[in-house]
């Protein structure tokens, strides 16, 4: 079965610096990757949709220059959180998919980020 | 390998009857369980949740049933609605670790 990965698990950093999560898609292709982050209440926010080469789509409300998304290759795509302050301590989430047009999903395990 | 799976894609349902979304899990460590719904271009919102020591739990329309010894868990939607028309998502967690390991989604089409 599809496995998408994340990596790091957990980060704690300093505010101020920044932090780049992976998320890989292990065994297919993926040419549109989405990034989430989880509030309380369990539900996921959709912060963007990347697709492979080309420019993420933000959701609005969203800043693009503070989670910068870079999709670079169809196995990889990163967000990396600049200048993290402590309100961005949060848990993100991605999810792969492997064709427009489908619903399937694939998620990573997340990532726990703790912004001091 | 995927630890959590729907096997079905789509399902398709009667307004006003009942819809039953399904979930299978492999790993016997998972204790909690939830569902999401989700709606094009937005995040999964959080539907209900079961502990592993239930083996049901009802919140409205919406019922969750857990069989440990199946390791199978279903989402009964009664009466279905126009607007429960969305993409289902089950997911699983391990006490203690936030970690949560989704279904790839089942999308539900509720006909008028």
């Amino acid at each position: 079965g599809a496995v998408v990965s994340q990596h790091p698990s957990r980060v704690i950093c300093k505010s101020g610096t920044s932090v780049k999560i992976e998320c890989r898609s292990l065994d297919f292709q993926a040419t549109t990757m989405f990034w989430y982050r989880q509030f309380p209440k369990k539900s996921l926010m959709l912060m963007a949709t990347s697709n492979e080469g080309s420019k993420a789509t933000y959701e609005q409300g969203v800043e693009k220059d503070k989670f910068l998304i870079n999709h670079a290759s169809l196995t990889l795509s990163t967000l990396t959180v600049t200048s993290a302050h402590p309100e961005d301590s949060s848990f993100y989430i991605c999810s792969a998919s492997s064709g427009s047009g489908t619903d399937t999903q694939y998620f990573g395990p997340g990532t726990r980020l703790t912004v001091l | 390998d995927q630890q959590v799976k729907q096997n079905s894609p789509s399902l398709s349902v009667q307004e006003g009857r009942i819809s039953i979304l399904n979930c299978d899990y492999t790993n016997s460590m998972f204790d909690y369980f939830l569902w999401y719904k989700k709606y094009p271009a937005e995040g999964p919102t959080f539907l209900i949740s079961i502990s592993s020591i239930k083996d049901k739990n009802e919140d409205g329309r919406f019922t969750v049933f857990l069989n440990k010894s199946a390791k199978h868990l279903s989402l009964h939607i009664v009466p279905s609605q126009p607007g429960d028309s969305a993409v289902y998502f089950c997911a699983a967690q391990n006490f203690g670790n936030e970690k949560l390991t989704f279904g790839t989604g089942t999308r539900l089409t509720i006909i008028p």
